[in-house]
């Protein structure tokens, strides 16, 4: 079975604080991609970072970073010095290379306060 | 900008009135995706076109529709809307690759009220 936890449901800080948004994922599939995207207020979904399997290589993109463990099948997202801007729900995902279908944790509300 | 674009943005309909949603893309992307996301939930996927290929979700009610007539367009019809029908809907795209998938782009939604 494929399933993606995102454990917490509500995160709040001030600006300017560091945050960490945990995502574990279940697969048996030996090639996948994993993906975190933004859900503004809007409601659009903002496509952040596509991962594959076979590459363990941690990313950095401005204020947001990525840690992607197979040993622990975690693939976290960080926010360094958060900005209003950036509260939103953001959910991590699990694509099957097979099947195309695109397999989303819970979300988590991430509320940034001044 | 290629993009995907969900018009209308917000749509009104009453109890089995039938509705329709469209989707449109200029990504040129061979696939295309619906889901739907209700409040405080993640999207689900209703289903899917792999080019002219439809693929349905076990568990999609009969009451949703979808017609594709040509790469850039792809419609949600619902025959006869109900109460818990009402959500927000989410077409996305993606294109293949070597025989695998890649990362679906979104476009902004319809939010569907049925009244």
């Amino acid at each position: 079975a494929q399933k993606v936890t995102q454990a917490q449901t509500e995160i709040s800080v001030v600006e300017k604080e560091d945050v960490t948004l945990d995502c574990v994922y279940e697969t048996r599939d030996t090639t996948y991609y994993l993906f975190w995207y933004k859900q503004p207020p809007s409601g659009e979904l903002v496509f952040l970072i596509r991962r594959n399997s076979f590459d363990e290589q941690n990313e950095i993109s401005g204020r947001y970073s990525w840690n992607f463990q197979k040993s622990t099948s975690s693939f976290n997202f960080t926010i360094t010095a958060s900005q209003v801007v950036d509260s939103a729900v953001y959910f991590c995902a699990l694509l099957s290379g097979n099947t195309g279908k695109l397999i989303f944790g819970q979300g988590t509300t991430l509320q940034v306060k001044p | 900008d290629a993009m995907v674009i969900q018009n209308p943005r917000y749509q009104v309909t009453q109890f089995g009135k039938p509705v329709t949603l469209s989707c449109s893309q200029t990504l040129n992307h061979n696939v295309m995706y619906w889901y739907q996301q209700k409040s405080s939930q993640a999207p689900k996927l209703l289903f899917h076109y792999y080019d002219k290929d439809f693929n349905n979700e076990a568990d999609t009610p009969d009451n949703f529709q979808s017609r594709r007539p040509n790469t850039s367009f792809c419609f949600l019809d619902i025959r006869s809307p109900g109460l818990g029908d009402a959500a927000m809907y989410l077409c996305a795209t993606s294109r293949t690759g070597t025989g695998s998938y890649n990362e679906q782009f979104f476009g902004p939604g319809t939010r569907l009220t049925v009244l």
